[in-house]
């Protein structure tokens, strides 16, 4: 069983596009979070969320926006997609803010 | 600014020896500091964890210890197997109100058989 899934693992499209990511945990956790993965291999943490509040990193644009349907789902949705978008996005979720976050598989986005 | 900084890309190991991966972070805030390990096409993993209060930490094969007069850590690994062959991310953390990650590079080590 998946504990946490994203779609599409891969994603190509076109500048100025909207796209969405999806990601779904069934660990029964309560926060959730997406990060980036740039060119340089470093993962930079996007959004962190919970029922509760979210937090959002100042350095990502407000084309970005997570959504989260219920718990277990925390989508993240791209508008005006730009070239510098390209990376591989990550989800993960915890069991609370000060535990060990589990990470899904990835998804690869190129914009062309 | 780096505040997680892993400054060797990769390093290979002859299997059954150990394996040091290093680990220097810059914010005297950080109190929890995480590796994980990554493979081709796959999400990290969580690997092991320390507390700032501790300075060692072991888990099996797999050791972490923290110097945080030097804002240093390291793994160990050993004995090595060819299955440790992987991506190693470190990652710091501030306790409270900070609630997020920050990730180093990572380090790609090779476990040669």
């Amino acid at each position: 069983d998946t504990a946490v899934s994203q779609t599409p693992k891969y994603l190509v499209t076109q500048m100025g596009n909207d796209k969405s990511i999806k990601c779904e945990q069934n660990l029964g956790h309560d926060t959730m979070y997406w990060y980036k993965q740039d060119s340089k291999k470093f993962l930079k943490i996007m959004f962190s969320y919970n029922n509760k509040e979210l937090i959002i990193n100042e350095t990502v644009p407000n084309r970005f926006s997570p959504k989260s349907p219920d718990k277990a789902h925390l989508n993240l949705h791209i508008n005006s997609l730009e070239l510098g978008d390209s990376a591989v996005y990550f989800c993960a979720s915890s069991q609370d803010w000060d535990r060990e976050q589990y990470f899904g598989p990835g998804t690869r986005l190129t914009v062309t | 600014d780096q505040q997680v900084k892993q400054n060797s890309p990769s390093l290979s190991v002859q299997e059954g020896r150990i394996s040091i991966l290093n680990c220097d972070y810059t914010n005297s805030m950080f109190d929890y500091f995480l590796w994980y390990k990554k493979y081709p096409a796959e999400g990290p993993t969580f690997l092991i964890s320390i507390s700032s209060i501790k300075d060692k930490n072991e888990d099996g094969r797999f050791t972490v210890f923290l110097n945080k007069s030097a804002k240093h850590l390291s793994l160990h690994i050993v004995p090595s197997q060819p299955g440790d062959s992987a991506v190693y991310f470190c990652a710091a953390r501030v306790s409270g109100s900070a609630r997020q990650l920050t990730f180093g590079s990572g380090t790609q080590l090779t476990v040669l058989p």
